[in-house]
Formats: structure tokens, sequence, C-alpha cells
């Protein structure tokens, strides 16, 4: 069956960096977009980001571009996000998704992890 | 960007009942939008894609309708587990966005 696994999330202090990365199984992992959503506790979903089945092209949103990083290792079934210059604001629960490609498009997010807590504080 | 208001932000129903959620566009998003249930401690789960595709495995209960700036989620009989939070989501453009979240609560 379909598995995404997140790890890597921990207690940071605030300007410090952290990576994140996504164990994928059970599908086609290189046909499919992988993306980063974010929550903080309490409070909706922000999606953080896309990578492209190739790795070769990565959306942002406003509020990590020039600070976050994703990539992927589709030999190893795996997708990553690297967090920079990190804020108190970036305190949250992360998701991977799994983005079907639907007619050489994305779509929705069909399949999620079960979320990693990241909290940045001093 | 893309914004999305969601309304009702909150709504107690009994089981039973027929819910509407809707989801309103900043701009014509087409038919780019997802709609999704998510329960307290858990990640969301896809109920609806292209608007009014309705994921496998979930009940048929479930409907999605709307294009362009307005969307509609319904739920035909309400039950037990379908108490959390929904949340409209666009696919027209990036950056993607979300809506506000539907509670629900069963009465």
């Amino acid at each position: 069956q379909v598995q995404l696994v997140e790890s890597g999330g921990g207690l940071v202090k605030p300007g410090e960096s952290l990576r994140l990365s996504c164990a994928a199984s059970g599908f086609i992992f290189s046909d499919s977009y992988m993306n980063w959503v974010r929550q903080i506790p309490g409070k909706g979903l922000e999606w953080v980001s896309y990578i492209s089945t190739s790795g070769t092209s990565m959306f942002y949103a406003d509020s990590v571009r020039g600070r976050f990083t994703t990539s992927r290792d589709n030999a190893k079934n795996s997708v990553f996000l690297q967090m920079n210059s990190l804020r108190a604001e970036d305190t949250a629960i992360y998701y991977c998704a799994r983005g079907p490609k639907y007619f050489g498009r994305l779509y929705s997010f069909d399949y999620w992890g079960q979320g990693v807590l990241v909290t940045v504080s001093s | 960007d893309i914004r999305l208001t969601q309304s009702p932000s909150f709504l107690s129903a009994s089981v039973g009942d027929r819910v509407t959620i809707t989801c309103r566009a900043s701009q014509d998003i087409s038919s780019h939008v997802a709609w999704y249930q998510q329960e307290p401690g858990k990640a969301p789960k896809l109920l609806i894609y292209l608007a009014s595709t309705l994921q496998s495995g979930v009940p048929s209960r479930f409907s999605g309708s709307g294009s362009g700036t307005e969307f509609t989620l319904t739920i035909s009989s309400l039950q037990p587990e379908d108490f959390g939070t929904y949340y409209c989501q666009q696919f027209n453009s990036y950056p993607l966005t979300f809506g506000g979240g539907s509670r629900v609560v069963i009465k």
C-alpha cells in the first residue's frame, strides 16, 4: 500500500537549518509530483513547495522562497525539504504529499504522510 | 495569488442532514479545485478533485460541483464519521492555495 513517511523534524533555534526527508513506497515514485504542505497546530493548511517528477522544476510559497529548497532522489524514492534561516513562524507540522500525474498535470494531493513537527524557538 | 474563501467556517449539523460548504475563488480557476477532510490529529484525506470527480474509495454521499469562481462540497446525508475540518484547494496556478477551512461538528 502507499506509504509516505516523513522524518527529520525537531527543535531548532531561529536562523538554524533543518532537512526533512520523506520516504515513499507502494507507488511509482518517479511518476509522481511531490509536495510539502505545512500546518501550524490548530490552524489551516499552507502549501510550501512542489517538485516535478524529474526534479528539474520546483515552485515555492512566497513565505519560504529563497530559504527552503526541495529536491528528490528517484533512485531512493525520497523527497527532501532543506530549510535554512528558520524563523519562529516556520513552526508547524510538515506533511509530504503525493500529486498524481493526471493528463500531464497536477490536480490533487491523493496521499499524505503522517506529518513531522518542526519547532523553531530560542 | 489566488485567494479561496470558504463558508461557513463552522457548522453544527445532525446525522442525516444535508450539508453544503462553499469555496469562492478570487479569480477564475476553471474546475481546478480539490476538497479534503481532515480529522483532528490526522493528515488530510482527498475527497474530490477537478471540482466534481470523486476520489476512489470515498463514499458517494460526498459530491462536488462548480466552476470558475464558485464551488460547493455537499454531503447528502451526514454521518458520524464526517466530523472534522474541510478544505478546498486550487490547482490552477502557483502558488497553490487552500481555503481557510470549514469545521463540521455533529450535533
